[in-house]
């Protein structure tokens, strides 16, 4: 099993829309967790923390499910600029920083 | 706000020659990384470096790559040589406190080998 797993999409959206996807972790013992941005032939931006409790950031909601080993993104009233790819990232216990292989969203007008 | 500068932007180079991709980190982050992307996959982790020494690097990062922080302000990878696979997107990234603070990469160099 992939230590981080992503479905790939891509998802396409009309604007205004909602889209959420989840990521997977495989060692439990994970403890932190972000979603980072990509847009294409671009570096990764760091999108936001994940915390435990859930967090939100404007039109951004991160939920961490630790049970389930899982977080997830939730994009609301999406734009068009929020096309790009998505990378989940999740540091283990040992420090060491895994990537998602990401989640292509496309929002059409 | 404050960036990660990478230097040259767009490499190509002949298989078998050396390069050396720059980078400027953040100039009060401690902790340094290499990661790169080889089009369309996924991020993968190279190094990182801490206090002026290598803290962690994986399988990929072998004896045919380095690092070094010759001057307190650049961060350099050197590839000694060159192989066609090494072809990829070379991101540098710093972060003030470790990973769980979050790291910010520069815009990247596109490695072509040829």
């Amino acid at each position: 099993r992939k230590e981080v797993e992503q479905d790939p999409g891509p998802f396409n959206v009309p604007e205004g829309a909602t889209v959420a996807f989840n990521c997977t972790y495989s060692n439990s013992a994970s403890q932190s967790f972000f979603w980072y941005r990509q847009d294409c032939r671009k570096e990764p931006k760091l999108l936001m923390s994940v915390y435990s409790s859930g967090n939100e950031d404007g039109r951004f909601t991160a939920q961490l499910n630790r049970a389930s080993q899982y977080i997830s993104l939730l994009i609301r009233d999406s734009k068009l600029s929020d096309s790009a790819t998505y990378l989940c990232v999740v540091i283990r216990d040992d420090y060491k920083l895994s990537f998602g292989a990401g989640t292509t969203v496309t929002v059409r007008a | 706000e404050p960036e990660v500068t990478q230097t040259p932007s767009h490499q190509v180079t002949q298989m078998g020659q050396e390069v050396i991709l720059r980078c400027v980190p953040i100039s009060n982050h401690l902790y340094f990384y290499w990661y790169r992307q080889i089009l369309g996959q996924k991020v993968e982790f190279l190094v990182s470096f801490y206090n002026n020494e290598i803290s962690e690097k994986s399988e990929i990062f072998d004896d045919q790559f380095s690092v070094e922080r010759p001057d307190g302000s650049n961060f350099t990878l050197k590839i000694r040589s060159t192989k066609l696979e090494d072809s990829a997107m070379y991101f540098c990234a710093s972060s003030e406190g470790g990973p769980n603070y979050g790291y910010t990469f520069g815009s990247g160099t596109r490695l072509t080998v040829v």
